[in-house]
This record gives structure tokens, sequence and C-alpha cells, in this order.
């Protein structure tokens, strides 16, 4: 099966600083890779996506990035905001199952 | 619109009771996934449906656990006898196809504690 690290775990920045997250998968048959954002107490909920014919995506102050060769993704967020507080997972899509990354906590601080 | 609704959010138990957790996911995908979540083994997908049949069930832990989907608007997932170790938050997921780049949209979770 498919293997997703992601990276850190937690993550504080200040208010309006930037935030990055980054993954890395371990089959190159991995063909589709979201983001999802999970508050407490709530089920994930899908920010961004990014397919692998794809090598960069942006929403408004949401962008990823992914390096096919490499195998990995990367998630930013610009000038972040307290309600950017949250659990952020990143997934990879093998053989139509989602694998997901541990988790990473990021604490922004008004 | 209606995203995927679980029931029920919280559910206590002693061990050795059944519990069945309900999901229905959004109207229009066919395809239907169960996963867990806990902090030492992060999420998890148990079981996946596709056009209400079971695809792949490998991920569910032992015998006890077993899921059915009747029809295109309703699943369960039952554990029967529940142990403290199946304490977790339950997610279900739906998507609107079974390939490998559908997004798949989650439910709000039931939070399940086994005393």
């Amino acid at each position: 099966g498919e293997n997703v690290e992601q990276h850190p775990s937690t993550l504080s920045v200040q208010e309006g600083d930037s935030a990055v997250i980054k993954c890395t998968y371990s089959d190159s048959a991995s063909n589709y890779f979201p983001w999802y954002k999970q508050e407490l107490g709530k089920g994930p909920q899908l920010i961004i996506d990014i397919r692998s014919n794809v090598g960069e995506k942006k929403d408004q102050r949401i962008a990823v990035t992914l390096n096919k060769t490499a195998k990995h993704f990367s998630l930013h967020i610009t000038e972040t905001q307290p309600e950017d507080s949250a659990v952020y997972f990143c997934a990879a899509s093998y053989f139509n199952k989602f694998y997901f990354g541990s988790g990473t906590k990021l604490n922004v601080k008004p | 619109d209606a995203g995927v609704i679980q029931s029920p959010r919280h559910e206590v138990t002693e061990m050795g009771q059944e519990v069945t957790l309900r999901c229905k996911p959004i109207s229009g995908h066919n395809s239907l996934f169960w996963y867990r979540q806990t902090m030492m083994r992060g999420l998890e997908l148990l079981i996946y449906f596709n056009n209400n049949v079971p695809i792949d069930d490998s991920g569910m832990p032992e015998d006890r656990f077993s899921a059915k989907m009747p029809n295109a608007s309703f699943s369960t997932l039952k554990i029967q006898p529940s142990e403290p170790r199946d304490s977790a938050v339950y997610f279900c997921a739906s998507s609107l196809g079974a390939g490998d780049q559908e997004t798949q949209y989650f439910g709000p979770g039931t939070r399940l504690l086994v005393l």
C-alpha cells in the first residue's frame, strides 16, 4: 500500500505569517492529493486538492505544490489568521483508497 | 445542501454491548467510506462501498466489526461485542464515484466511548 508522511506535527506562527506543511508519499502510482482541515469536534473538511498532472494550484490564501519526481507535496497558507488554527491532514489516493498523513496542528497566534 | 449525516454523534456504552453507527451519504454519491480516527493510528480506512457493494474491507480490524449498505442512502457500521479499544471517532465519507481522483466528503463523526 501507500505510505504518507507529514511534517511538522505541530506548527505555531504569528498572525499574518505564512505556514508550510509538507508531505511525502511512497508510491508513484498515487495520482490525487487532497488536503483537509479538521477543527475540534468536527469532521475533516476539504480545503484544496491537486491532481498528478498539475504542479501547483492556488485558491486565495491557500496553495498546494506537487513534485512527482521527488514524491512530495506541500500546503502553503499565506497571511494566516486565528481561524486557520486547526489540524491539517494531507492524503494520497492510491487505487481508490485515501492514505492520510498523521496531521499537523497549526496554531496561529493573534 | 445536506452533507454526510451521521448518527449518533456521541455514544457511550459498556464493554460487550452491541454498537451500531449510521450514515447517510450525500445524495447522488455512489461511494461510501467508513474511517476510524485515534490518536495512535490517525485516520484509517475500515471499508468502502461502491454502488452499495463492499469493495474493500481489508481495514476492518476483526470479525467483531461489520458494515452494510442496504441502499444508496444508508449504511451502518456495527461492533459486536464492543471493547474499550474500539473507543475512537468513526467517520463516514462519500464521493461521487469510485475513481482515484474523486473527492471524499466527510461527515461530523460519531464519538464512541466503550467503558
